[in-house]
């Protein structure tokens, strides 16, 4: 079955500097999530992506925050000069063209310090 | 807007019973969609069950089954014959092609 695949599992990262997380979708999907979830609590909406652009972001999504299709496959998410408080697990999703599920990728756990 | 509330943060249940998670939701959008997650102590989310706010019958992934009452805005979880491998946290969302919203969960513990 296919699957979303985030890459790397782990990162940890100074704070100030940037990072760049990594996800390949669902070959197939046409929409493109980003999702955070803080240690012990739930899981918060970051964005979303569609035909090459933003389609809707949440007020965490603010200006250290940006995604990238640079190419057919991949979806990346950057975060500018981090934060101890950006210390979260990062989860990619893919979903096809009409409302359905939402497929999750396994997660990016990143540890600023 | 839209609000997920499951008002169960932790769930006990005995292997081989069935049990149910509760969720209720409010949402503005005439047209949404409920699901549910899980998500075990190694951190994935596994998608489970979907329901669609204009499908007249309930939904069933093999041993889970979706218990939609639109006027009482609720859209409980029912896993049957319980097994050790239920054990995680499950979460209930809604929402549409752009975003999804999540409850805060519920932790499930089956018992041998």
């Amino acid at each position: 079955e296919p699957e979303v695949t985030q890459t790397p599992s782990h990162q940890v990262t100074q704070m100030g500097q940037e990072v760049i997380l990594r996800c390949v979708p669902i070959s197939n999907h046409l929409y493109f999530y980003w999702y955070r979830q803080i240690l012990g609590q739930k899981v918060e909406f970051l964005v979303s992506f569609y035909n090459n652009e933003i389609s809707e972001k949440s007020e965490i999504f603010d200006d250290q925050f940006s995604v990238e299709r640079p190419d057919g496959s991949n979806f990346t998410l950057k975060i500018r000069s981090t934060k101890l408080e950006d210390s979260a697990m990062y989860f990619c999703a893919s979903s096809p063209p009409l409302d359905q599920p939402q497929h999750f990728g396994d997660g990016t756990r990143l540890s600023i310090l | 807007a839209q609000k997920i509330t499951q008002t169960q943060p932790g769930m006990f249940v005995q292997e081989k019973e069935a049990v149910t998670l509760d969720c209720t939701y409010d949402t503005s959008d005439q047209s949404y969609g409920l699901f549910w997650y899980k998500q075990p102590s190694s951190g994935e989310m596994i998608f489970l069950i979907y329901q669609g706010s204009y499908d007249e019958q309930n939904a069933t992934e093999g041993r889970y089954s979706l218990n939609f009452q639109k006027a009482r805005k609720s859209a409980n979880l029912v896993i049957s014959a319980s097994q050790l491998g239920d054990s995680a946290m499950y979460f209930c969302a809604t929402g549409s092609a752009r975003q999804l919203t999540f409850g805060s969960g519920t932790q499930l513990t089956v018992l041998p």
